[in-house]
């Protein structure tokens, strides 16, 4: 299985934007068909941000489709996640993983981040 | 999009006794290929979520026999046939059948 950990800030200024980063090891971010965002509020609900094929094909969640981008650099081994004019309503725990949250039985292989505690405040 | 709504927010347990989570969606979770894509996913404290059953009652390896999942169309139950100490933490349903993927609310899992 490989191994993630995501990075970026942990404080973003409200309208700003929010930039983390998903460095696989054990692998390669072309291994693998999709790799995933997803997101824990803190009163832990969890949200399901989007994902990102290694060939570049996206699904993002409508909800934040607007202010969403996510990206693979294969030179750095890693995918990213930016999403823009962020508020406090975007304080959450990040988390990426290896796979499509559809993995089915494939999931048993799914590898998580530890997640990145990420605030929005002034 | 689909709402995922689990009952109880909280489930206090006897250890080695049962518990049960429901959860209901707003709408069919079948999919036109024939399967219906709901997963639980338990969440220990301070840890990232990890599947314990795919398309409603597939457990993975790995995965104690204590814990079942059940249901067809819109209402789904997870159960611990008798719980175990290190069972203790949150536990979601999330359906992965239509875009955007969705999450119940979770259910906390904690010993009497």
């Amino acid at each position: 299985q490989v191994q993630l950990q995501e990075s970026g800030p942990g404080l973003v200024k409200p309208s700003g934007t929010l930039s983390l980063t998903c460095a696989v090891s054990g692998g390669s971010v072309t291994s693998n068909n999709w790799w995933s965002w997803v997101r824990q509020f803190p009163g832990k609900g969890l949200e399901w941000i989007g994902e990102i094929g290694h060939w570049g094909s996206t699904n993002y969640n409508p909800s934040l489709e607007s202010r969403v981008t996510m990206s693979v650099d294969k030179s750095k081994n890693q995918f990213s996640l930016r999403v823009t004019s962020v508020t406090a309503a975007d304080t959450a725990v990040y988390y990426c993983a290896s796979d499509s949250l559809s993995c089915g039985g494939n999931c048993l292989n799914l590898s998580w981040g530890r997640g990145t505690l990420v605030t929005v405040s002034s | 999009d689909i709402v995922m709504t689990q009952t109880p927010l909280s489930s206090p347990v006897t250890l080695g006794q049962p518990a049960s989570i429901s959860c209901a969606s707003s709408q069919s979770l079948a999919h036109s290929d024939g399967n219906t894509y709901l997963s639980w996913l338990q969440q220990r404290p301070g840890q990232p979520p990890r599947f314990l059953i795919y398309k409603v009652s597939n457990r993975f390896s790995g995965v104690p026999d204590r814990f079942s999942g059940s249901g067809a169309g819109t209402d789904f139950t997870l159960k611990i046939s008798r719980v175990e100490a290190e069972d203790v933490g949150v536990y979601y349903c999330m359906q992965v059948t239509q875009f955007p993927f969705t999450f119940g609310g979770g259910t906390k899992v904690e010993i009497k």
